[in-house]
């Protein structure tokens, strides 16, 4: 039962342009969500994180964005670094599952220069 | 460094034999958590320590699996009677606490291969 999923594999983007990751997720009772960044051989890094209670978060050039009746999240990266280039994880926690963190399968971008 | 720091950062072992790991948190956090990652994956939950109690544990979790963190300091991950499919990335990650879901902050891994 995969409670948060991402589709999309890979994406593949040009420098300077905007990345769109997306994340779903079926668990109603998640209520705090996260984006992780890893490069390969090391752990995964936090990156920006977004409270149930509000529908956009942002920090430089990320932005998170949480729709809350579609169970679907996004994170915006504006604009698109070649050292953006990593695996991204979304993930998603609540009252139910105490403190662990449910994470999606990760999204490989790729930025071209 | 104040990172989560992890040892050994690679093992290879023969089946059926024991392996332990050890995490040494950030020094002020007092969660500490494991979790696995296979390839093409993202990180499994297996187990939660708030200081020394060990609060919570995967029901994917198998008996020859056994954590500890005494004085809730750093952590070891035993397993037992290693199997192929044991294989994967342990990683630790610790927080603060205190506010429910804050960030987790992860050590680089110990990636485990069973021969």
């Amino acid at each position: 039962d995969q409670q948060v999923k991402q589709n999309s594999p890979s994406l593949s983007v040009q420098e300077g342009r905007i990345s769109i990751l997306n994340c779903d997720y079926t668990n109603s009772m998640f209520d705090y969500f996260l984006w992780y960044k890893k490069y390969p051989a090391e752990g995964p890094t936090f990156l920006i994180s977004i409270s149930s209670i509000k529908d956009k978060n942002e920090d430089g050039r990320f932005t998170v964005f949480l729709n809350k009746s579609a169970k679907h999240l996004s994170l915006h990266i504006v604009p698109s670094q070649p050292g953006d280039s990593a695996v991204y994880f979304c993930a998603a926690s609540g009252e139910t599952s105490g403190s662990r963190l449910t994470f999606g399968e990760g999204t490989q971008l790729t930025v071209n220069p | 460094d104040t990172g989560v720091s992890q040892d050994p950062r690679h093992k290879i072992t023969k089946r059926g034999q024991n392996v332990t790991f050890r995490c040494d948190p950030i020094s002020e956090h007092n969660r500490l958590y494991w979790y696995r990652q296979t390839l093409g994956q993202g990180p499994e939950f297996l187990t939660y320590f708030q200081n020394e109690a060990q609060l919570e544990k995967s029901r994917l979790l198998s008996d020859r699996f056994s954590a500890e963190r005494p004085k809730g300091s750093f952590s070891t991950l035993e397993i037992q009677r290693t199997e192929q499919g044991d294989s994967a990335m342990y990683l630790c990650a610790s927080s603060p606490g205190g506010v429910k879901g804050t960030e987790a902050f992860f050590g680089q891994g110990t990636r485990l291969t069973v021969v």
